[in-house]
């Protein structure tokens, strides 16, 4: 059974770095075809790539947001890990993980999302 | 950037009727789209791959259609469950970009 779930706070302020976690089971993040993305979804709104990462610990970003991106893994305990800094009110959304099984497929499985807001 | 229009945004349709909902894509992506359905408060959920393949456990009144830039999702006959927002995805290229997403409302 394959699942993920986010973690981090729910409130940041303005200017603050957010990181997030995503901690899975049921699945190897270094099995070849295998990665794992973040998705943002701002209340109301539509879906928004942010960040992706393969098993072979190659990495893509959305371009609008890339400078402020960083997604890292950690094989050995199942988690990936997603640093956005310099956080504005234009960044309060749900902050989903998902895994995709492989290139070419949609998000496979889905975290259950955290509710990020930046206020101050 | 790839883009994907969906259309309509919103649809009101009552249980039983066969809904059709379109994605284009600002350039040909194959047949490298995803489909989706997001109940309120929820995670997306994938119901198609690859344009017209049908994910596990998903109700056969699923069904997609189409390649290049113009893909379709029909639901057979719509039920209760099936009132939610559906969402399109080309998993073609980075950056990955989704639709504006679809509301199927009841009637």
């Amino acid at each position: 059974q394959i699942t993920l779930k986010e973690s981090g706070p729910t409130l940041v302020k303005p200017t603050q770095t957010l990181t997030l976690t995503c901690t899975f089971s049921g699945f190897s993040l270094s099995t070849i075809g295998v990665g794992v993305g973040w998705i943002r979804q701002p209340p109301g709104k539509a879906l928004e790539w942010l960040a992706f990462i393969y098993w072979d610990d190659d990495k893509r970003y959305s371009p609008s947001v890339k400078s402020r991106l960083t997604i890292t893994k950690d094989t050995s305990i199942n988690q990936v890990v997603l640093t956005m800094t310099n956080m504005d009110p234009v960044d309060t959304a749900a902050y989903y993980c998902a895994q995709r099984l492989g290139s070419g497929r949609g998000f496979d499985y889905w975290g259950q999302g955290t509710l990020v807001t930046v206020s101050s | 950037d790839i883009q994907m229009t969906q259309s309509p945004s919103t649809l009101s349709a009552s249980v039983g009727d066969r809904v059709t909902i379109t994605c284009r894509a600002s350039q040909s992506i194959s047949s490298w789209l995803a489909w989706y359905q997001q109940k309120p408060g929820k995670a997306p959920k994938l119901l198609i791959y690859t344009a017209s393949t049908l994910e596990s456990g998903v109700p056969s009144r699923f069904s997609g259609s189409g390649t290049g830039t113009e893909f379709t999702l029909t639901i057979s006959s719509l039920q209760p469950d099936d009132f939610a927002t559906y969402y399109c995805q080309q998993c073609n290229t980075f950056p990955l970009t989704f639709g504006g997403g679809t509301q199927v409302e009841i009637k």
